[in-house]
């Protein structure tokens, strides 16, 4: 069981807007900020979006993060066939010394 | 551009200590900038953290795993590395090597592309 809970699965059409939860705990997301992953098939993680909000350079701005108390979203508009892949939130937790605790992962369809 | 490999056996037998090596090229590994950390994914699965070490030694590790995770730092191979102890069939997994940024992201990036070790008699 993963610390940080996401939808398992998510799905929508080319040119639509998605969006993937990831729920924590006041001792992650609530006190700390929160990162998105982005897995395609086959390939190491990329680093998606960081501090809740913001781009790495050369990350397209149809991907954008936001966190409200114990809970972050990731919004994909204007959805594309290789956005089909696996996301992942990842946070800080404060207990037992601080760990980092990811996601379970949710894998986005693109129909 | 920081690239990250990680090198090591693809089986390991039962019980047996599991050893992996990171091999950092393009940036050095003793920047006071960066932690150097482990993480890995039983097939099929999510990401689990292992931990992360300091070009000066400093680790931290995942409290479930803390009681068999030694990571090491070699700077003058630029090189950081794991071992795990009595490891069982439930830590096949690919395992990724990470840079994590302390300064501007505080986020794991770049990764390396992962080694998949297999635990099997």
């Amino acid at each position: 069981q993963s610390v940080l809970t996401q939808p398992p699965s998510a799905s929508g059409t080319p040119g639509q807007r998605v969006t993937i939860s990831c729920s924590g705990s006041s001792s992650n997301i609530g006190s700390n900020t929160v990162n998105w992953y982005q897995q395609l098939p086959g390939t190491a993680p990329k680093l998606l979006i960081y501090s809740n909000n913001q781009r790495p350079s050369g990350v397209p701005d149809r991907f954008s993060g936001s966190k409200s108390g114990t809970s972050a979203s990731l919004a994909i508009s204007g959805l594309q066939s290789e956005d089909e892949a696996d996301y992942y939130c990842a946070a800080w937790d404060d207990s037992l010394n601080g760990f980092w605790v990811f996601g379970g992962g949710t894998k986005l369809t693109v129909l | 551009q920081l690239q990250l490999q990680e090198s090591g056996p693809g089986l390991v037998k039962p019980s047996e200590t599991l050893s992996l090596t990171c091999t950092v090229s393009g940036g050095s590994i003793s920047s006071d900038s960066y932690y150097w950390g482990w993480i890995r994914q039983p097939p099929g699965k999510g990401l689990e953290w292992i931990g992360s070490i300091y070009y000066s030694g400093s680790t931290y590790y995942n409290p479930s795993l803390k009681s068999r995770v030694t990571i090491s730092v070699d700077t003058s191979k630029n090189q950081f590395s794991l071992k795990l102890s009595s490891v069982t069939a439930a830590d096949t997994a690919v395992y990724y090597c990470a840079r994590r940024d302390t300064v501007a992201t505080l986020a794991f990036d770049p990764w390396g592309q992962g080694t998949l070790v297999t635990v099997s008699s």
